[in-house]
């Protein structure tokens, strides 16, 4: 059974950083699409940034440069480093993947979010 | 990228069918067909509830369909119930690896 377990978030101030990480079970984060998505309080969704399965990274537009995702297969996780942070990134963060049966712009499988919350 | 464009809300009484739209531009709804839509009840993880544009995971039931023309897509859930009360977001892949979702509606079954 696939299981993804967020981890990580906490309060940090403006300008600091955080790793956020992602256990995996049930499946390789190694030959899966891996995302991060976030929903501010009271708000949407918003699409973080995604891993390929060959671990090619791509992010949105606003988290580029300041965030990086990685995995590290050995231990079936992901991970999410953010720097820079503002207090627009306070949010849920999920990480999702679609697993080995739907396409990759379709995630089946969530955990439950880590709450990010950017303040002095 | 911005966001794709989904009504505030939408409401119906039990039993009737309901029709969320989701509109966006040439350079995502309408040159893809990796739309997908997403339930979300209060403080859940979101579900995914139809992926590529009208394809449907195990599980969901079939009153929910989706549908796509030109930049606009679509969800229609029939039947309504009241455990179909949430919020419902449509995503779509925009070209470049990238993905956008839609700003959420709220649905209200009365």
């Amino acid at each position: 059974e696939v299981h993804l377990v967020e981890s990580g978030g906490g309060v940090v101030q403006p300008g600091g950083s955080l790793r956020l990480s992602c256990a995996a079970s049930g499946f390789a984060v190694s030959s899966n699409y891996m995302t991060w998505v976030r929903q501010a309080p009271g708000k949407g969704l918003e699409w973080v940034s995604l891993i390929y399965g060959s671990g090619v990274p791509t992010y949105a537009d606003s988290m580029r440069g300041r965030f990086t995702i990685s995995r590290d297969n050995s231990k079936n996780m992901l991970y999410l480093q953010m720097n820079s942070l503002r207090a627009e990134d306070t949010a849920i963060y999920y990480c999702a993947t679609p697993g080995e049966h739907f396409p990759i712009w379709a995630f089946h499988y969530w955990g439950q979010g880590t709450l990010v919350t950017v303040s002095s | 990228q911005s966001a794709l464009t989904q009504p505030p809300s939408a409401s119906g009484s039990p039993g009737q069918s309901v029709t969320i739209s989701c509109t966006g531009t040439s350079s995502d709804i309408g040159a893809h067909n990796y739309v997908s839509w997403y339930q979300q009840h209060p403080g859940k993880a979101p579900r995914l509830m139809i992926y590529e544009v009208t394809g449907r995971p195990s599980g969901v039931p079939d009153r929910f369909s989706g549908s796509k023309s030109g930049n606009t897509a679509s969800l229609t859930v029939s039947g309504l119930q009241a455990e179909d009360e949430a919020d419902y977001y449509c995503t779509s892949y925009a070209g470049n690896k990238n993905m956008v979702f839609g700003g959420g509606t709220k649905l209200t079954v009365l």
